[in-house]
């Protein structure tokens, strides 16, 4: 079946470098991607999102960039501070009535 | 921007007991909502999909008697976890879809079952 794989389970990165998360796809009908952050005890937050019609998008220190002929796609972060330590996740559309599946979540620490 | 309510976050209820979790959009209309279970340290497996006025779909492994949705009106799902178990124990999420926005989740509920 359809599945996301997502690269790497855990990260440690120094406040202030970047961070990136790599995630591949397998269903070629994929055309919404999202990325979610999930902190202990709560739901995931939609933090960034890309469609298939676009290769990258930005938000201030949050990118993604999505490779369509390789189906893969990327979180990077910049300038990492320790609020964004937390559960990522990275996502993407199947079939027709949008579901969407997960990948295995990357555990992200920034170290001081 | 797009909000959806879940009801309770915790709840901790004995075995053999029924369980009711609610999740509305409360500024939206979802015609479909899904329901996701995570245990700890680990991913949301999706385990159905909730449509408005008609059955849900289910994914491969998921007991539809045991895990009972109701979507009854475009801002309200629930899922009943029929006669639990400590393996249920887990935390369900549920997440609704707006066009132009994504997808939207809960808050999440953390189910124990003693």
């Amino acid at each position: 079946g359809e599945n996301v794989e997502q690269h790497p389970s855990t990260l440690s990165v120094q406040e202030g470098d970047s961070a990136v998360i790599k995630c591949t796809y397998s269903d070629s009908a994929s055309n919404y991607f999202p990325w979610y952050k999930q902190e202990l005890g709560k739901g995931p937050q939609l933090i960034i999102d890309i469609r298939s019609n676009v290769g990258e998008k930005k938000d201030q220190r949050i990118a993604v960039t999505l490779n369509k002929t390789a189906k893969h796609f990327s979180l990077h972060i910049t300038e990492t501070q320790p609020e964004d330590s937390a559960v990522y996740f990275c996502a993407a559309s199947i079939g027709r009535d949008d579901k969407i599946i997960f990948g295995k979540g990357t555990r992200l620490h920034i170290l001081p | 921007g797009a909000v959806v309510s879940q009801h309770p976050s915790r709840v901790i209820c004995k075995s053999g007991t029924s369980v009711k979790i609610e999740c509305r959009s409360l500024d939206f209309q979802a015609t479909t909502m899904f329901w996701y279970r995570q245990f700890p340290k680990q991913s949301l497996m999706l385990m159905a999909t909730s449509n408005e006025g008609s059955k849900a779909t289910y994914e491969q492994g998921v007991e539809k008697d045991k895990f009972l949705i109701n979507h009854a009106s475009l801002t309200l799902s629930t899922l009943t976890v029929t006669s639990a178990h400590p393996e249920d124990s887990s935390f369900y999420i549920c997440s609704a879809a707006r066009s132009g926005t994504g997808y939207t989740f809960g808050s999440g509920t953390r189910l124990t079952v003693v």
